[in-house]
C-alpha cells in the first residue's frame, strides 16, 4: 500500500533562513508525490507534484523538493523562510488513479 | 484557474438538526469530488469519494445514512450532516478534479459546530 511519513511534527526557523521539511514514501511502484500546504482555517492549496518527469521538482513561492528513490524520500525545501511560510504543509501520495494519501503534516513557524 | 468554492465556511447549530455544505467548480468541470475531515491537529480521512451521476464510495468506517453525498453535476457536490451531534463537529473540506491526471484542487473548508 502506498503511505507517507513526515519525519517532523513541528518545524522552526528564524525568517531568511532554510526550511526543510522531511518526507518518506512507501510504494510498491513509481508514485506521483504531492506537497500541499494548509493555513489556519483554510483548505490545501498545491505546492509542487512529482509525477515521474524531473526529479527535482520546483513549485510555488520559492519551493521545491527532491525525489530520491534510492532513499524513498521527497524532501520540501525552501532557501529563505519568509514569515507567510507558517503554515501546515503536508506530503502526500497518490493511492491509485485518484485518491491520496495524506502525511500527518509538520507544522512550521518562523520566528522573526 | 481551478477554484473549488465551499460553503459554508462556519456553521453553528443544534443537536439532532440537519447541515448541508456545498462545494462547488468555480472555472472547471469536476467529474470526480473528494470529501474529507479533519480533526484539530491532524491529518486529512478521506470521508467519500463522487462521481457526477453516480452514488458516492464511502470509506471504511464512514456512516453513509449519516452523511449524504450528492454530486448532481459536473461542478456541484454536496455532503449533508443528519441529525448531527456534537461528535460530528469538526472541519470538512472539499476537493475535485476533472482530469485523472490533475492533482485534486481544494476548498476553503466548513467548520462545523454542534452544540
Amino acid at each position: 500500500a502506498q503511505s507517507v511519513t513526515q519525519l517532523d511534527s513541528h518545524v522552526s526557523v528564524s525568517e531568511g533562513t532554510p526550511v526543510l521539511l522531511r518526507c518518506n514514501y512507501s510504494s510498491s511502484y513509481s508514485p506521483s508525490l504531492f506537497w500541499y500546504v494548509q493555513h489556519p482555517n483554510k483548505g490545501l492549496q498545491l505546492l509542487l507534484k512529482y509525477t515521474s518527469a524531473a526529479t527535482l521538482v520546483k513549485g510555488i513561492n520559492g519551493f521545491e523538493a527532491e525525489f530520491k528513490k534510492s532513499e524513498t524520500s521527497f524532501h520540501l525545501t525552501k532557501p529563505s523562510a519568509h514569515m507567510s511560510d507558517a503554515a501546515e504543509y503536508f506530503c502526500v501520495v497518490s493511492v491509485d488513479d485518484y485518491k491520496l494519501s495524506f502525511g500527518a503534516g509538520t507544522t512550521v513557524t518562523v520566528r522573526a | 484557474g481551478a477554484v473549488v468554492s465551499q460553503h459554508p465556511s462556519w456553521v453553528i447549530c443544534k443537536s439532532g438538526t440537519s447541515v448541508k455544505i456545498e462545494c462547488r467548480s468555480l472555472d472547471f468541470q469536476a467529474t470526480t469530488m473528494f470529501w474529507y475531515r479533519q480533526f484539530p491537529k491532524q491529518s486529512l480521512m478521506l470521508m467519500a469519494t463522487s462521481n457526477e451521476g453516480s452514488k458516492a464510495t464511502y470509506e471504511q468506517g464512514v456512516e453513509k445514512d449519516k452523511f449524504l453525498i450528492n454530486h448532481a453535476s459536473l461542478t456541484l457536490s454536496t455532503l449533508t450532516v443528519t441529525s448531527a451531534h456534537p461528535e460530528d463537529s469538526s472541519f470538512y473540506i472539499c476537493s475535485a478534479r476533472d482530469t485523472s491526471n490533475q492533482p485534486q484542487h481544494f476548498g476553503d473548508g466548513t467548520r462545523l459546530s454542534i452544540l
